[in-house]
């Protein structure tokens, strides 16, 4: 079965910290990965995604996350945090195998806490 | 930008009481998805829904559960009789296609069993 682990439960930086948070799937086969956030209060938002192509993506509000496919990972660095980037992190993963109809597999999630 | 919307946002509700849960997804999409985060877990896939039926279910949408279309906008959840291990936050999803498009997320509602 499909897993996702998320190494950080909970991350504390300073304001201009660099910010990466580990994400690793198990699954050999063709997966779609994405990173979610989630602000206190509100509802999971699409921060990036990865399907094929360029490792490297590039999401909204700064961040950005790399497909290693040899390390199973897609892990989401930011070069420099700011405090309204406090949120729950989630990575994501999901398949086109087996007639799956794209549920997501999630992570626990990683709490992010910036200190102004 | 459309949104996913969900009602209530916060349910009480009796253990061993019917509970039905309401979500107005994008209008254009067409793959729908319930998901549930018990406190302090991950989100978990309950299921999905394709062309006015269930088209995946996980191990947790047992009988208990059962999830419509009734009116071709809204789409819920029915927990038939409650749980106290049913307390969690329930998120509604939409997506216009499958797995290689974003899903949508509602705010979620938080079900509390007494």
């Amino acid at each position: 079965a499909q897993s996702v682990s998320q190494h950080n439960h909970h991350v504390i930086l300073s304001e201009a910290a660099s910010l990466e948070l580990g994400c690793n799937y198990s699954y050999g086969g063709t997966v779609n990965l994405f990173w979610y956030v989630q602000y206190p209060g509100q509802h999971l938002q699409l921060l990036l995604k990865y399907f094929s192509g360029d490792p490297l993506v590039k999401g909204i509000k700064g961040f950005e996350a790399e497909f290693i496919k040899s390390k199973f990972s897609f892990n989401l660095r930011k070069p420099s945090v700011q405090w309204s980037d406090t949120a729950e992190y989630f990575c994501a993963v999901n398949t086109n195998y087996g007639g799956s109809q794209g549920n997501l597999i999630f992570g626990k999630g990683t709490k992010l806490s910036v200190k102004p | 930008e459309p949104e996913v919307t969900q009602t209530p946002s916060h349910q009480v509700t009796q253990m061993g009481q019917e509970v039905i849960l309401r979500c107005v997804p994008i209008s254009n999409h067409l793959y729908f998805y319930w998901y549930r985060q018990i406190l302090g877990q991950k989100v978990e896939f309950l299921v999905s829904f394709y062309n006015n039926e269930i088209s995946e279910k996980s191990e947790i949408f047992d009988d208990q559960f059962s999830v419509e279309r009734p009116d071709g906008s809204n789409f819920t959840l029915k927990i038939r009789s409650t749980k106290l291990e049913d307390s969690a936050m329930y998120f509604c999803a939409s997506t216009r296609g499958q797995s290689n498009q974003p899903q949508h997320f509602g705010d979620g509602t938080r079900l509390s069993i007494l």
